[in-house]
């Protein structure tokens, strides 16, 4: 079954930092560019980071550039999300989404994980 | 405010049709694919249509998209109670080298 599992979210105060995983299973995660989508409470979707098969290309959204920072371990089937200087504001469900090459359209999406940005 | 623009929300009766616009410019959906979104209560989004009006394996033929310069839209036809739900259009940004949403477009069957 082709399937996408996040973790790493919890609460955390503003200035911190945290580390979020996605493992990928049934399909070449080598393959695939792959996303990071957001979602605050209430709102709608917010694209966050993509990053290309091969780690070649590593896009970031304005509003996380300079704190968070995509990263992926293929040999593990591993993406990551490293969010450093962690604001209220990026309080959200955090979706990693696969990314078939030239479509940027988003075929798989893991259940999400919960970040919790508050003092 | 998002980059992409969508109708707050839409409504019709069981079995009827029901039209989702999504409008850009020429750096995102002018020059790249659009897709479409079903989010759930409570559930993560899932793929309803990518590269503008491709249906991905499982999903009913009641769902159409298209693209006409830069908009695109969704059509749902044989309105179900199930489809009440929050659609989102998405593509890449060539200009500003990052994905962009629409703000969301919620279903109600009435």
């Amino acid at each position: 079954e082709v399937q996408l599992v996040e973790s790493g979210g919890g609460l955390v105060k503003p200035g911190g930092s945290l580390r979020l995983s996605c493992e990928a299973s049934g399909f070449t995660f080598s393959s695939y560019n792959m996303d990071w989508v957001r979602q605050a409470p209430g709102k709608g979707l917010e694209w966050v980071s993509s990053i290309s098969s091969s780690s070649s290309y590593m896009y970031h959204a304005d509003a996380v550039k300079g704190r968070f920072t995509i990263s992926r371990d293929n040999a593990k089937k591993s993406l990551f999300l490293q969010m450093n200087s962690l604001r209220v504001e990026d309080t959200a469900v955090y979706y990693c989404a696969r990314d078939p090459p030239g479509v940027h359209g988003f075929d798989i999406w893991g259940r999400g994980t919960l970040v919790t940005v508050s003092s | 405010q998002s980059v992409l623009t969508q109708p707050p929300s839409v409504s019709a009766a069981p079995g009827q049709k029901v039209t989702i616009s999504c409008s850009g410019s020429s750096s995102n959906i002018g020059q790249n694919y659009v897709s479409w979104y079903q989010q759930l209560p409570g559930t993560a989004p899932k793929l309803l249509i990518s590269e503008n009006n491709r249906r991905p394996s499982g999903i009913p033929d009641r769902f159409s998209g298209s693209k006409s310069d830069t908009s695109a839209t969704l059509g749902i036809t044989g309105l179900q109670t199930g489809d009440e739900a929050d659609y989102y259009c998405g593509a890449w940004d060539s200009g500003l080298n990052a994905g962009v949403f629409g703000g969301g477009t919620k279903v109600t069957v009435l």
